[in-house]
């Protein structure tokens, strides 16, 4: 099962909004509601963004939102903040193995 | 609060093996499914290996590359779940996460522990 392909950067300005796309194929995320996202700072371990497409876990900003459509999921940031320059990684957890994505490095101009 | 310690981590040589423990506290282990992922310096997240709970069987299950080589475990008596790793090679050097997931995703993240296998 091959991973997840998502863009290797996405950078954008203070107060911008962008989106990082996770694409996979009809037998992962196309095939169900099971795709969430999470954020990796330098030397830190991974943070649960959000789960079943577009759900916040408790304590995550509302800048976070999630959607999909067809094969590729995404996640966007909006009003983009300095502390939002980290790694993400999108994951098609519907059953083992599970699958992560290729990662994204987010960079804040 | 949840909190996931991994242990065990190190340098070991080609071949040979290693324990990693994951002390847990703050959720209720007994129900907890636990997974490991690993993280190859510089590389994205890879998942490794996933037990279940006692009420489900224990079932374990491994990413391919690792079964017959890595070993996950749980004493639910200790709230510690490990993952015994044997036959280590260099593909297999990374920072070991353990996670408290749900069916379906990896909501509690330990703060890693480095394994390097290298002569």
């Amino acid at each position: 099962q091959s991973a997840l392909t998502q863009p290797a950067s996405v950078s954008g300005s203070p107060g911008q909004s962008i989106t990082i796309s996770c694409t996979g194929t009809s037998s992962d995320v196309g095939s169900n509601n099971f795709v969430s996202w999470y954020q990796q700072h330098p030397g830190k371990a991974p943070k649960f963004m959000i789960y079943e497409v577009s759900k916040r876990p408790s304590g995550v900003s509302n800048r976070f939102s999630g959607s999909k459509s067809g094969n590729t999921a995404s996640l966007t940031i909006s009003g983009l903040q300095a502390e939002d320059e980290a790694d993400y990684y999108c994951c098609s957890c519907v059953d083992t193995p599970y699958v992560f994505g290729t990662g994204t490095k987010v960079t804040v101009l | 609060e949840v909190q996931l310690v991994e242990s065990g981590g190190g340098l070991v040589k080609p071949g040979g093996s290693l324990r990693l423990s994951c002390a847990t506290s703050g959720f209720p282990f007994t129900d907890a499914w636990i997974s490991w992922v690993r993280q190859a310096p510089g590389k994205g997240l890879e998942w490794v290996g996933r037990i279940k709970n006692k009420g489900s069987g224990e079932t374990r299950d491994y990413l391919a590359p690792v079964k017959g080589r890595f070993t996950i475990s749980r004493d639910d008596s200790e709230n510690t779940a490990y993952l015994q790793m044997n036959s280590l090679n260099t593909e297999d050097t990374a920072v070991y996460y353990c996670t408290w997931q749900s069916m379906h995703d990896f909501h509690h993240w330990g703060q890693g522990t480095l394994v390097s296998v290298s002569s």
